[in-house]
């Protein structure tokens, strides 16, 4: 059973602060990482995804990988209240995604 | 969501009674997927398809039951509903999930609640 590990949260951070969410994965043949953010009823969106060891930048987001430790981070800078969701990890195995079950991020004004 | 709609939105039905929650896509995506939602548990496959009549199950696809007669349509079927399926229900559609850049869209979601 492959498993993808996040904690629950909430993670809460003052407004124009960094955020910083981590996932731990189980399989260490996983290859792709995906970073999705979800708002209260609404339904998950891509924001990020990796598969080379290291950082990849995009806008505020920045994600982060380390094959060798298993695991993968997502770094929000200058946090905005809009920013505020829950935010799923996922690895893709085979020919599905494998989800963790989200940390709830609350960025206060 | 663009080119992926779920019916119904919101449903409530008995216990006992079967119950089909229908995903639609006009992206002509081979793969397709249904997963449950549920606070604590996260997003889990319940069954996915990768063409016309190729179904595989997921993790949790004890007492659903899928088919997928076109490309556009993916069905799931509760076939004698329990208050255990008590769930947000999301469909995702793919075009090549191993390539990564793309992920999956998901649909709106459906709401079902079994009384």
């Amino acid at each position: 059973q492959k498993e993808v590990e996040q904690n629950s949260g909430p993670l809460s951070v003052p407004e124009g602060a960094i955020a910083s969410l981590n996932c731990t994965y189980s399989d260490r043949g996983s290859q792709s990482f995906f970073w999705y953010r979800q708002y209260s009823g609404k339904s998950p969106e891509l924001i990020m995804f990796i598969y080379s060891n290291g950082d990849k930048e995009d806008g505020r987001f920045t994600a982060q990988l380390n094959k060798a430790s298993q695991y993968v981070s997502l770094l929000i800078r200058d946090s905005q209240p809009s920013d505020s969701a829950t935010y799923l990890c996922a690895v893709i195995g085979g020919n599905m995604l494998t989800f963790g079950g989200g940390t709830r991020l609350m960025v206060k004004p | 969501d663009a080119g992926i709609t779920q019916s119904p939105r919101h449903k409530v039905t008995e216990t006992g009674t079967p119950v089909t929650l229908r995903c639609h896509q006009t992206e002509n995506h081979r793969y397709m997927y249904w997963y449950r939602q549920d606070p604590g548990h996260g997003l889990r496959l319940i069954h996915y398809s990768y063409g016309v009549k190729d179904t595989d199950k997921g993790e949790v696809s004890d007492g659903y039951s899928v088919s997928r007669s076109k490309t556009e349509d993916f069905l799931l079927t509760l076939e004698s509903a329990t208050s255990s399926q008590t769930s947000v229900y999301f469909c995702a559609i793919s075009e090549a999930p191993t390539q990564g850049v793309e992920g999956y869209t998901f649909g709106s979601g459906t709401r079902l609640t079994v009384v």
